[in-house]
């Protein structure tokens, strides 16, 4: 197992400004994962992120509203960018482990409220 | 590719009773299986996993599941609910080369005292 922090836990932000969600393991892994969770819906699969490389985003996500950074194998950043109300949602992080990376561990998730 | 159903998006039992909540999945290739529990204000929690072997898995909290082909079924059960099960469950499915998990829209199980 691995244990995920986040942070923020919460935020209210304007209509505008941007969010970077910050991702902390307390283990060294290969494959990361960003999800938005909309309220009172289910996740949904914003992109991949692997250590030293580009993150693959899902259809429907791009790279300019959220982009993504894995300087090192125990950390993440997911930035929602020029955010609206849409983007109100409940944003998680999780690690792949096991040999097909496909056992995931999830953080506490990070609150977002756009104004 | 993969999908999966969950059939009750909310499901009610009384405390002691036996809680069933069901997850049917489409998948092209031998599936992964996955049942999570999420709390209040909280990220998920893995509660069981079915990968290859035995079909009962067992899992934490006395959460079982079984892994039927022929049904195409993963129904995760517990034989006496407790009142801090009440949670929103959600099972998920992954296989072959694909890691992603593809999660189904979730079940809030309430427990009535």
């Amino acid at each position: 197992s691995a244990v995920i922090s986040q942070k923020p836990s919460r935020d209210i932000c304007q209509r505008g400004t941007s969010l970077t969600i910050q991702c902390q393991v307390d283990s060294q892994v290969t494959m990361m994962f960003w999800y938005r969770q909309q309220p009172g819906q289910s996740l949904t699969l914003i992109a991949t992120a692997n250590q030293g490389s580009e993150a693959t985003y899902e259809s429907g996500f791009v790279i300019d509203k959220f982009p993504i950074s894995r300087p090192n194998l125990t950390f993440s950043t997911l930035t929602v960018s020029n955010m609206s109300p849409e983007d109100s949602s409940i944003y998680l992080c999780s690690v792949g482990v096991g040999t097909r990376y496909n056992e995931q561990f999830f953080g506490p998730g990070t609150r977002l409220t756009v104004l | 590719a993969q999908s999966v159903t969950q059939l009750g998006s909310h499901v009610s039992v009384s405390e002691g009773a036996l809680v069933l909540l069901r997850c049917n999945y489409s998948s092209s290739v031998p599936p992964y299986l996955f049942w999570y529990v999420q709390y209040p204000n909280q990220g998920l929690q893995l509660l069981l996993k079915y990968t290859t072997g035995a079909t009962l898995v067992k899992g934490i909290n006395g959460f079982e599941a079984e892994f039927k082909t022929s049904e195409t079924s993963f129904h995760l059960t517990k034989p006496s609910a407790h009142m801090s099960d009440a949670a929103e469950y959600f099972c998920a499915v992954s296989g072959g080369s694909n890691y992603k998990l593809t999660f189904g829209k979730g079940t809030l199980l309430t427990v009535n005292p």
